[in-house]
């Protein structure tokens, strides 16, 4: 099977931009998360989607949002891009179930996003 | 709210000798527990999980880590490094129950030297 991907690699933005990154899990897979990485705070969960819900939202603000496809494929975007949002942004995708449990996930390469 | 604590920020070991990159969790609730290791400029690649059961996991290139709820740890030990495991390892807590929110440690950077 395919891993997951990310796309695009690499953004180049200038604040007050806006912008849409997007994550095609592992097929089969249902649940999608999001992390942001930047050597300052480190890994954070963003948000997690599940048969295009929302189901689990990390503490960020209202500008950090996503949604998720029919065919689970899910996109996060950011809108008003401050330097702070300087970070690797990580995918991952989990064959979870219908019931809330864990299950591993599997992370994508991410998108590494520069605000100038 | 569930926490995770990674004392070392960088580990160096000589190539073959063995190691032990700790951490130690805090949660309210039962957790299950995950070592990813992140090479440069890549994504985090899942290095084993405990989930239930055994509470000695092991990985298929040679690691392990025990689940000690009494201290909650759960520490990744090599009994042999090699250069090729050169990498971060960010140790990740999840809470039964609460779906895929991993919370993760500050990582430890692994540095194998010949």
């Amino acid at each position: 099977k395919a891993g997951v991907t990310q796309t695009p690699r690499y953004l180049i933005k200038t604040r007050g931009q806006q912008v849409t990154l997007s994550c095609s899990p592992i097929s089969g897979h249902r649940s999608v998360s999001w992390y942001q990485q930047t050597p300052g705070q480190g890994l954070q969960f963003l948000f997690e989607y599940f048969s295009e819900t929302q189901r689990n939202k990390g503490n960020f603000p209202g500008r950090f949002s996503g949604r998720q496809f029919s065919n689970s494929r899910s996109e996060m975007n950011v809108s008003t891009l401050e330097l702070g949002d300087s970070a690797l942004y990580l995918c991952a995708s989990s064959p979870q179930g219908s019931t809330f449990t864990t299950y591993e996930q599997y992370f994508g390469p991410g998108t590494r996003l520069t605000v100038t | 709210a569930q926490s995770v604590t990674q004392l070392d920020s960088q580990v160096p070991v000589f190539e073959e000798a063995p190691v032990e990159l700790r951490c130690n969790y805090s949660s309210s609730v039962s957790v299950y527990l995950f070592w990813y290791v992140q090479y440069p400029n890549q994504g985090l690649q899942l290095l084993l999980k405990y989930l239930s059961g055994s509470t000695l996991v092991e990985s298929i290139n040679g690691f392990e880590a025990e689940f000690n709820k009494s201290q909650t740890s759960f520490h990744l030990r090599k009994p042999s490094v090699h250069i090729s495991d050169t990498a971060e390892y960010f140790c990740a807590v999840s809470e039964t129950g609460g779906g895929n929110k991993l919370t993760f440690g500050t990582g430890t950077q692994l540095k194998v030297e010949l």
